[in-house]
């Protein structure tokens, strides 16, 4: 079946980086963009950015560039999201989704990983 | 940024009502707008891509509608499962934006 898989669960230090994996099967993964969300405890959802897996192209919510970098591995199937220089009101659980056209909507999302960043 | 707006943010309601749950962003998104459910500790669900076409698998007692800037998710007979937070999202320009929510509570 369709999936997304990330992976498990940071605990960092403010400063530091963390990168959470989003491992696609069940579907051509260079035929849909990989998109970022994250959601603060309680609080809504936030669009961080997307990924292109066939190009890598990447586009990146303003708020986020130059701390977000978004990857992938097609031999692997699998997009990464990279965040640094992280400080408390980071601490989120991220969800990668997939998404097709501009319309469609994001239609598959992982389990989300939760980091935590505290000293 | 597009700014999107949910109203309510919360609502009561029973088993077998219609609820109506609006979503006004600050310029025309034309229809570029997507429905979500999440329940708690999970991922969201997408119920309804462009406005009103309905994701595979999602019952038809979810309808969207609107266009322009003024759009709405309608549950035509409540249902227990349907107990969640729903969330539009717009998709017309970047950054994709979400709406504060709503939280659809047991009366």
């Amino acid at each position: 079946q369709v999936q997304l898989v990330q992976s498990g669960a940071e605990v960092k230090k403010p400063g530091a980086s963390v990168k959470v994996s989003c491992k696609a099967s069940g579907y051509t993964f260079t035929n849909y963009d990989i998109n970022w969300v994250r959601q603060a405890t309680g609080q809504g959802l936030e669009w961080m950015g997307w990924m292109n897996p066939d190009s890598g192209s990447t586009g990146y919510a303003q708020k986020f560039q130059g701390r977000v970098t978004m990857t992938r591995n097609t031999s692997v199937t699998t997009a990464y999201m990279e965040l640094s220089s992280l400080r408390s009101e980071d601490t989120a659980v991220y969800y990668c989704a997939r998404s097709g056209t501009q319309r469609d909507g994001m239609d598959v999302w992982g389990q989300g990983t939760t980091v935590t960043v505290s000293s | 940024d597009i700014q999107m707006t949910q109203s309510p943010s919360s609502l009561s309601a029973s088993v077998g009502d219609r609820v109506t749950i609006t979503c006004r962003a600050s310029q025309s998104i034309s229809r570029y707008l997507n429905w979500y459910q999440q329940k708690p500790g999970k991922a969201p669900r997408l119920l309804i891509y462009a406005a009103s076409s309905l994701q595979s698998g999602v019952p038809s007692r979810f309808t969207g509608s609107g266009s322009g800037t003024d759009y709405t998710l309608t549950i035509s007979s409540l249902q227990p499962e349907d107990f969640a937070t729903y969330y539009c999202q717009q998709s017309y320009s970047s950054p994709w934006t979400f709406g504060q929510g709503t939280k659809v509570e047991i009366k």
